[in-house]
């Protein structure tokens, strides 16, 4: 079946500029996560989402940062005022539900960089 | 605070020995330890996990061994085989109502030679 898509696959953008990750998970999956990768560095987590609960915001960096799950399903990672730091690879992940013992499937990831 | 640490960023391994993957953790919380594979230009993988009731997990060639009073887990990789080049990540979870919330250690990149 299909796995985690993400897009877009790269995105270039200037600083201070607005950017938009989407992210797909896997059918009938209920946990979604948000990751990134800075150069270097291992993944860092940003924010999840179970079912109809609250998400899990403590790992979003700043307030620029925000997240949402439409419908259960899909879910945008919205950057505001983009800074350089920004530039990472950001990966979504979703698994049947949230537990660790439940695989994460990974998407491709998107690679940002802000200029 | 770098809670999940590993200390060695690359390892060369020639084919059909012994691949060696270590990594530290400093927070006692964590209950529940895994390791994934990453390819360049993809997502990771997973490979294989350990809960901290054991101290051993085996699968195939791989085996994930667990010292808690050390923190340290280590992946061993047996024959090691060139497909096996790839990034890998130890990573760890605390339980309690972030089971699925990870913490990753920064990867050691594995060369196997043929």
């Amino acid at each position: 079946g299909a796995g985690v898509s993400q897009s877009p696959s790269n995105k270039v953008t200037e600083k201070g500029k607005d950017v938009e990750l989407r992210c797909d998970p896997i059918s009938g999956h209920t946990a979604l996560y948000w990751y990134r990768q800075s150069l270097g560095q291992g993944l860092e987590f940003l924010i999840y989402f179970q079912g109809n609960s609250a998400p899990d915001k403590s790992g979003l960096p700043s307030d620029r940062f925000s997240a949402e799950r439409t419908g259960g399903s899909v879910s945008t990672l919205t950057i505001q005022r983009t800074q350089q730091e920004d530039s990472a690879v950001y990966l979504c992940a979703s698994s049947l539900v949230n537990l660790a013992s439940e695989t994460q499937y990974f998407g491709p990831g998107t690679r940002l960089l802000v200029l | 605070d770098q809670q999940v640490k590993q200390n060695s960023p690359s390892l060369s391994v020639q084919e059909g020995r012994i691949s060696i993957l270590n990594c530290d953790y400093t927070n006692s919380m964590f209950d529940y330890f895994l390791w994934y594979k990453k390819y360049p230009a993809e997502g990771p993988t997973f490979l294989i996990s350990i809960s901290s009731i054991k101290d051993k997990n085996e699968d195939g060639r791989f085996t994930v061994f667990l010292n808690k009073s050390a923190k340290h887990l280590s992946l061993h990789i047996v024959p090691s085989q060139p497909g096996d080049s790839a990034v890998y990540f130890c990573a760890a979870s605390a339980g309690g109502t972030s089971y699925g919330k990870l913490t990753f250690g920064q990867g050691t990149i594995l060369t196997v030679h043929p």
